[in-house]
């Protein structure tokens, strides 16, 4: 199993550019969510889902759009890119029912914008 | 939405001593409390987890111990070594997962 995949490694976008965020897993989990992480403000979530066709927000939603077409596949859509979101972004699943249990987080990406 | 203190900011030990890292949390209805660590330029990793109808789980070096009552819940690291050095985040569940701000532990020779 290739576990959780996030493309791209790294990024750099300028003010006002929009993209998108992949991520991907083969394990059959139900619950993924993505987080941005920040120097000394650990890990928040951004938005969450519990299962394919569910999206719920996180605690800063704001500026990010995600769907869930799939089981696999949870993408996030920076609509237009800030400096402010200059981070680094984890994708993670959960086995668990309703996201209790280990979150298997994904490599991260670096996000900078200019 | 729940608030999750985690204490001390940074924390550094000698190789062989112990270290216990702290958070606390606001929605007495939170039942699923996670202790993650990153190591640098790597994602995170669950080390120890504990869910609200226990109040203390061991894993060899490590344990982790609940106070529902007094809403706090603490990391135990015992006979640190020097590849315990990283950041420790706890996590409290309550529908979704929030994380604590993060302790960083350096571990000396």
């Amino acid at each position: 199993n290739a576990g959780v995949t996030q493309t791209p490694k790294f990024q750099v976008l300028k003010t006002g550019q929009s993209m998108t965020l992949q991520c991907a897993q083969d394990m059959n989990h139900e619950y993924m969510s993505w987080y941005r992480q920040d120097p000394g403000m650990g890990l928040r979530l951004i938005h969450y889902s519990v299962g394919a066709g569910i999206t719920d927000q996180g605690e800063v939603p704001n500026g990010y759009n995600v769907s869930r077409s799939t089981t696999e596949d949870f993408p996030l859509r920076l609509l237009s890119a800030a400096p402010s979101q200059t981070s680094v972004y984890f994708c993670a699943s959960t086995q668990g029912w309703q996201g209790i249990g280990e979150q298997y987080f994904g490599p991260g990406t670096r996000l900078t914008v200019t | 939405g729940e608030n999750v203190e985690q204490h001390p900011s940074t924390l550094s030990v000698q190789e062989g001593d112990s270290a216990v890292i702290k958070c606390t949390y606001s929605d007495s209805a939170s039942n699923y409390f996670p202790w993650y660590k990153q190591e640098l330029g790597k994602r995170p990793q669950l080390i120890i987890d504990i869910r609200s109808n226990v109040g203390e789980k061991k894993d060899q070096r490590i344990a982790v111990t609940l106070n529902k009552t007094a809403k706090h819940f603490s990391l135990h690291i015992t006979e640190t070594q020097p590849e315990d050095s990283a950041v420790y985040f706890c996590a409290v569940y309550y529908g979704k997962l929030t994380f604590g701000q993060g302790t960083i532990l350096t571990v000396h020779p």
